[in-house]
Formats: structure tokens, sequence, C-alpha cells
């Protein structure tokens, strides 16, 4: 199993610019979550989907943040436009219902907003 | 909001030594999941406590969770090298939902 993958591991981008993280859930995971990890504010939950189906989306900043799932094998986060203060790692984590509901994680993508 | 605490926030202990990690919730949470996180890498699952008064162990580590299921506890005998990272708890305030909340981590370095 490839486990879950994320794009782009590396992001480095100016503030104004638009940001797109993208990940792709283990196959037959029917749950996605999006996190972003600071010094800060630790592992925040932004959203998570069920069945490509948003269900909890209170965690996401403020209306630059957007997240999709327009099939089960695909998710996409979006920031725009970006600013310094969003620099962070962004997890993607899937699981599958019904099991133990434990969250397997990607590898993250570092963004840093110059 | 929910919130779910972790002491101590730092830990730095003599390869040999013992380490514990408190968690610690504001509200009563349906099961506790424990997860380490590697510098530089992503967090992975340790274990899942569901039961008031839970105790399970993995070769060193010991996890209890609380009688009145809003704490838990992470303990690691005979801390090694390897143990090095940063320890969450994470917790779900009701069988309804997927949220994971995490804590807010305890970070351990091992000295050889």
């Amino acid at each position: 199993d490839a486990g879950v993958i994320q794009s782009p591991r590396h992001e480095v981008t100016e503030m104004g610019q638009e940001v797109t993280l993208r990940c792709k859930p283990i196959s037959g995971h029917n749950s996605l979550f999006w996190y972003r990890q600071t010094m800060m504010r630790g592992l925040e939950l932004l959203i998570y989907f069920n069945n490509n189906v948003p269900i909890d989306d209170s965690g996401m900043p403020e209306d630059r943040f957007s997240a999709k799932m327009p099939n089960a094998s695909f998710s996409t986060l979006k920031i725009q436009p970006s600013e310094p203060r969003d620099s962070a790692v962004y997890f993607c984590a899937s699981s599958r219902q019904g099991s133990t509901g434990e969250l397997f994680f990607g590898e993250g993508s570092r963004l840093t907003v110059l | 909001g929910q919130q779910v605490m972790q002491i101590p926030q730092y830990q730095h202990v003599q390869e040999g030594e013992d380490f514990t990690t408190y968690c610690n919730s504001s509200t009563t949470l349906s099961n506790i999941q424990w997860y380490k996180q590697r510098p530089g890498g992503h967090p992975v699952f340790l274990i899942q406590l569901v039961k008031s008064g839970e105790v399970k162990k993995q070769k060193r580590l010991t996890f209890q969770f609380g009688e009145a299921k809003k704490n838990s506890s992470l303990h690691i005998t005979a801390t090694q090298t390897t143990d090095v990272g940063t320890y969450f708890c994470a917790g779900k305030v009701s069988y309804n939902t997927d949220k994971l909340i995490f804590g807010t981590g305890t970070r351990l370095q091992v000295f050889p």
C-alpha cells in the first residue's frame, strides 16, 4: 500500500499568491482529514470529509481557505490569497469508517509564505 | 471549544530513565488515541483506548485511560534513543463523529 500521498512536499510562495495542496488517501478509506501544524498552535483540524462530503469545516481559518474532495481518491486544500501567517506544515490523513478509527497521515506539505 | 492539554510540554531524560506524559481533556471522550511523531516526520498511530480505566501495554509503553474518560497517560519504561519524538494524545467527543482533536503534545529528548 502506497500510503497517503501529498504534494507538493515543499512550497515557497509570495504573499497574495494562490496555493493548492493535494492529497490522495489510502484506497478504501472513506474519511479524509486536513490538519495544520505550527509550533504555536500544534495540530489543528481544518476540515474532514466522509464519503467525499465535507462533515465539519469549523476549523477552517477563514474564507481564504477552501477544500474539495471531488472523488474518493483525491482532495485539495486551497489558500487564496496566501499570507505569511499561513506558513505551516499541512497534513492530510485518511481512515476507514468502522475500523479502529486510526488516522494514517501523509508526509505533509511544508508551506512557506514570504 | 474542546481542549486537550498535555504535560509536560518538553522532557529531557537520560537513556534508561522512565518517562510519562499526561493528557487532559476539558470534556469527556468516547475514546483516546496516541500518536508518535519523529522529528521532521508525520504522526504515526500507536494505540487506541476505549473503556473507562483501560490499561494497555506495548513492550515498554503503558497506556491508561482515566475512569472519567477525561484523561490519559503514556508511560515509557527505560527509555531508548529511538523513543525520541513528540507524543500526542487525540480524542473523540462522541461515538458518532470521526472528529479527532489532538493534544498539545509532549516532546521527548533522550540523551545517550
